[in-house]
């Protein structure tokens, strides 16, 4: 069954501050991996895709790895700001899927405190 | 940010009425999408189209219908609205085919309707 697992479900982080969100997935064949960041209210919005032969991209303080060996990957954020509080979601796509069906995890809900 | 609208963005509403979400964008993207999302669970597609005239269900049985008369307009109706409906409810859209990777085109996002049956 492909699934898209992340950790940690909810996060508190002091502003200035860095954090790292996971994403396991088992997702096959793997197309690319996505991740959004999704502010209360509204819809997700993209931050980095990254395909099977990337396994880093940058986006501001915003930096995705992907290792497609173990199916996992990581969203580092740097020098947290209160904007960044948000839920992020991973969401990954199969390979072969001409509807290029995603899968999204649950999210992860990052609280930056002044 | 996406040219992808949606009204209301809030809408209460009593059991038994019908209802219609509306979903535009201005991209002219062939591909369009519905998703259904409750708080802190992932966001499940149920319905999308691949062009005017086509339609199909998603991965998440719903009791709503959708149309594309029109590429840029793509409305979710209702019915008879029941509690369980109370949602948040995500359109999206996307060009058709692949990118210069071979890989789907990116999919964008509208602001969502968040919809509360009483």
């Amino acid at each position: 069954k492909n699934q898209v697992e992340q950790s940690p479900q909810s996060l508190i982080i002091l502003e200035g501050k860095n954090c790292t969100l996971q994403c396991n997935y088992t997702v096959s064949p793997f197309s690319n991996l996505r991740w959004y960041k999704q502010d209360t209210g509204r819809g997700p919005v993209s931050l980095t895709i990254m395909t099977f032969s990337e396994n880093t991209k940058s986006n501001g303080r915003y930096t995705a790895t992907l290792d497609a060996d173990t199916k996992q990957s990581s969203l580092h954020i740097t020098a947290s700001q209160l904007s960044d509080s948000a839920s992020y979601i991973c969401v990954v796509s199969d390979r072969g899927s001409t509807l290029g069906r995603l899968y999204f995890g649950r999210g992860t809900q990052l609280t930056v405190w002044p | 940010e996406a040219d992808i609208y949606q009204t209301p963005r809030y809408l209460v509403i009593g059991t038994g009425k019908k209802i219609t979400l509306e979903c535009s964008q201005t991209m002219g993207h062939d591909k369009m999408y519905w998703y259904q999302q409750d708080p802190g669970m992932e966001l499940h597609l149920i319905h999308y189209s691949y062009g005017v005239n086509s339609t199909e269900k998603g991965d998440l049985s719903s009791e709503s219908t959708v149309s594309r008369i029109r590429t840029e307009h793509f409305p979710l109706t209702l019915e008879s609205a029941r509690p369980s409906h109370t949602s948040q409810y995500l359109c999206a859209s996307s060009f058709a085919g692949t990118g210069g990777l071979g890989e789907p085109y990116e999919q964008y996002f509208g602001p969502g309707t968040r919809l509360t049956v009483t």
